[in-house]
């Protein structure tokens, strides 16, 4: 039973690019979130994803915008790359509708940009 | 692998020990608590995780403890070992969806 993967594993682009992280949750999960971590902090909490809507936003511009499948896999979209964009971005996918389900989390797609 | 944990808090124990990993958080208003674990070039892997209607929860070879008039939060890890080497992230939620984490910690254990 394969967990949650993500691709690609590293992505480099240019200022005012725009980017595509694709996620696949754990089997018999439907639930999906986005965290973005830089160097050395602690994950930030960008969306999450339930019924294909985004049902709970983190503080992050609309820039980023996401995507949940039938299928339950999910996107994230990023639109006018800034360098502070640079980090780990990881996806964590959680079964049920309860607020205290457990998250498995992906590996993470590592983005720089330059 | 990735770099996690660069720039943070570092405990380092003996193999053998028992380390303790602290956390304060902010909100006052979060009823679930969860400890992750990140090695270098991996996600966060879940722990264990407590609710606000208690003080203490026990897994294997692990203890959270919550203390909710002070807002703090303690991960206990008994006899630690090699493999036990990584950082630990505290993180809380508020009755919603999203996750807060906390700066985390790295632990280095001395073999």
């Amino acid at each position: 039973d394969a967990g949650v993967t993500q691709s690609p594993t590293h992505l480099i682009k240019t200022r005012g690019q725009q980017v595509t992280l694709r996620c696949s949750p754990k089997s018999g999960h439907d639930t999906v979130s986005w965290y973005q971590q830089a160097l050395g902090q602690g994950p930030q909490f960008i969306f999450q994803y339930y019924e294909e809507e985004e049902r709970q936003r983190g503080n992050f511009p609309d820039r980023f915008s996401g995507h949940q499948f039938p299928n339950y896999s999910s996107e994230l979209n990023v639109n006018a790359l800034l360098l502070g964009d640079s980090a780990l971005y990881l996806c964590a996918s959680s079964a049920g509708t309860s607020g205290v389900d457990e998250q498995f989390f992906g590996p993470g797609t590592r983005l720089t940009v330059l | 692998g990735e770099n996690v944990g660069l720039h943070l808090p570092t405990l380092s124990v003996q193999e053998g020990d028992n380390s303790i990993i602290n956390c304060a958080y902010s909100n006052s208003a979060s009823d679930y608590f969860i400890w992750y674990k990140q090695e270098s070039g991996k996600g966060p892997q879940f722990i264990i995780d407590i609710r606000s209607n208690m003080d203490k929860r026990q897994g294997q070879r692990v203890t959270v403890l919550l203390n909710k008039t002070v807002k703090h939060l303690s991960l206990q890890i008994a006899a630690t070992q090699p493999g036990d080497s990584a950082v630990y992230f505290c993180a809380e939620r508020d009755g919603g969806f999203k996750t807060i984490f906390g700066a985390g910690t790295r632990l280095f254990v001395k073999a």
